[in-house]
């Protein structure tokens, strides 16, 4: 059982290009989603999905697309990256779409450096 | 919107002593709250998880309480072990689909 997996673990990019943060689970969760973490600003949402073809804006969602065609999968854009996007990106997810009653189950990280 | 707030952001003990990480929450309309583990350059992993309508939990050494009404949460460690060295967070449900977190608490246990 491999829970949460994120690729790629890390990645630099220069400012305007473009890329895609993977995150896969295998538990069959509803409920799947984006934090950044930056030194001294804790965790942060950026999007959030409560099951395929659903997905919600977070607390900081500007520069970053997401969509979720299938339960498992809840890929993280960037469109063009910006120096402000270096951050480590963490993926999670839960078995209850309400949040209420489930347990956060998170990734390892993708540590993300735009230049 | 909810504000989480952790005091220490830092604190070290010496192994064997039994310690109290504290976390406040301003919106008491949580559903629950949650502590996690983060090890460095490693993801969260879930420790505790104390609904609403619960008091506290405990897994092992780790005990975690839950006082809605004064807007506080206390996760209680007995017996630190130098494996315990780790950041402590933790996260209310405020909202149905959102955890906000507080930025932690890093422990050092000496031995």
């Amino acid at each position: 059982n491999a829970g949460v997996t994120q690729t790629p673990k890390f990645q630099v990019l220069k400012t305007g290009q473009s890329m895609t943060l993977q995150c896969a689970q295998d538990m069959n969760h509803e409920y799947m989603s984006w934090y950044r973490q930056d030194p001294g600003m804790g965790l942060r949402l950026i999007h959030y999905s409560v099951g395929a073809g659903i997905t919600d804006q977070g607390e900081v969602p500007n520069g970053y697309n997401v969509s979720r065609s299938t339960t498992e999968d809840f890929p993280l854009r960037l469109l063009s990256a910006a120096p402000s996007q270096t951050s480590v990106y963490f993926c999670a997810s839960s078995y209850s779409r309400f949040m209420n009653t489930g347990e956060l189950f998170f990734g390892e990280g993708s540590r993300l450096t735009v230049l | 919107k909810q504000e989480v707030t952790q005091i220490p952001a830092a604190l070290s003990v010496p192994e064997g002593e039994n310690l109290v990480l504290n976390c406040s929450f301003t919106d008491s309309a949580i559903y629950n709250l949650q502590w996690f583990r983060q090890d460095p350059g490693k993801g969260l992993t879930s420790l505790l998880l104390i609904q609403s309508s619960q008091r506290e939990q405990t897994s092992g050494r780790l005990n975690a309480s839950l006082d809605k009404s004064s807007g506080r949460s206390t996760l209680y460690i007995a017996a630190s072990q130098p494996g315990d060295s780790a950041t402590y967070l933790c996260a209310s449900g405020a909202g149905s689909y959102q955890l906000t977190f507080g930025k932690g608490t890093k422990l050092s246990v000496i031995p």
